[in-house]
């Protein structure tokens, strides 16, 4: 089956240290994406990339990093630059072609991450 | 600019009763707009989808949603609410103004009574 997998689902970890979420895909899709979910304010995106080896900046990128080594995996970065890092964290991606603004994401199911 | 602003935070309906989640966009171009679901603690699934063709659209689980320009709305509609439509509803637009990125609303929670 074809799909996201995000990795852990929940993680804890102490102020001040950095954390990486992991986003794994099998789609074959060239684009993959992080948004941040917090309760009332739908999704931000943090970072995107569109090729292997590059990757933009989103809405939201203060704090985060992230690399794109290979078409499968996105992996982020929580540094402890992130003022409030404690939150519902979505990868998702999408497949480009020549209408790449209707193409549908495709949603791994979040990592929930608490900062204490 | 785009964005999109889903008019109620909650709905809440009693199962076998229609269901309107409404949201109205700012689009400079012609624009895409989707629905998608995320039911707890899951990522989001994506309903049904306009992009230029047949303004009524038909979706999963029994969803459709009229595009009307004139109004810039994307209202999602149901005939008859299921217990197991309990969820947050997304309404997004996307335009190439935008770099083809897309612009989420803050969300509907949908309450289902028995």
């Amino acid at each position: 089956d074809g799909g996201i997998t995000q990795s852990p689902k929940y993680l804890f970890r102490k102020e001040g240290q950095n954390v990486t979420l992991s986003c794994e895909q099998n789609l074959n899709h060239d684009a993959m994406y992080w948004y941040r979910q917090d309760p009332g304010q739908g999704l931000r995106l943090i970072y995107y990339s569109q090729i292997v080896n590059d990757f933009q900046k989103g809405d939201i990128a203060e704090g985060y990093s992230v690399s794109r080594e290979k078409k499968e995996s996105f992996p982020l970065t929580v540094t402890s630059a992130q003022k409030n890092p404690t939150a519902f964290y979505l990868c998702a991606s999408s497949a480009l072609g020549t209408s790449i603004y209707n193409s549908p994401l495709h949603f791994g199911n979040g990592t929930r991450l608490t900062v204490t | 600019a785009q964005s999109v602003t889903q008019l109620d935070s909650h709905v809440s309906v009693s199962e076998g009763t229609p269901v309107l989640l409404r949201c109205n966009y700012s689009s400079s171009y012609s624009p895409s707009l989707f629905w998608y679901v995320q039911h707890p603690n899951k990522g989001l699934q994506l309903l049904l989808k306009y992009t230029s063709a047949a303004t009524l659209v038909k979706g999963i689980n029994g969803f459709e949603a009229e595009f009307k320009k004139s109004e810039t709305s994307f209202h999602l509609t149901k005939p008859s609410a299921h217990m197991s439509d309990a969820a947050e509803y997304f309404c997004v637009v996307s335009d190439m103004d935008a770099g083809n990125m897309l612009t989420f609303g803050g969300g509907t929670r949908l309450m289902v009574k028995p």
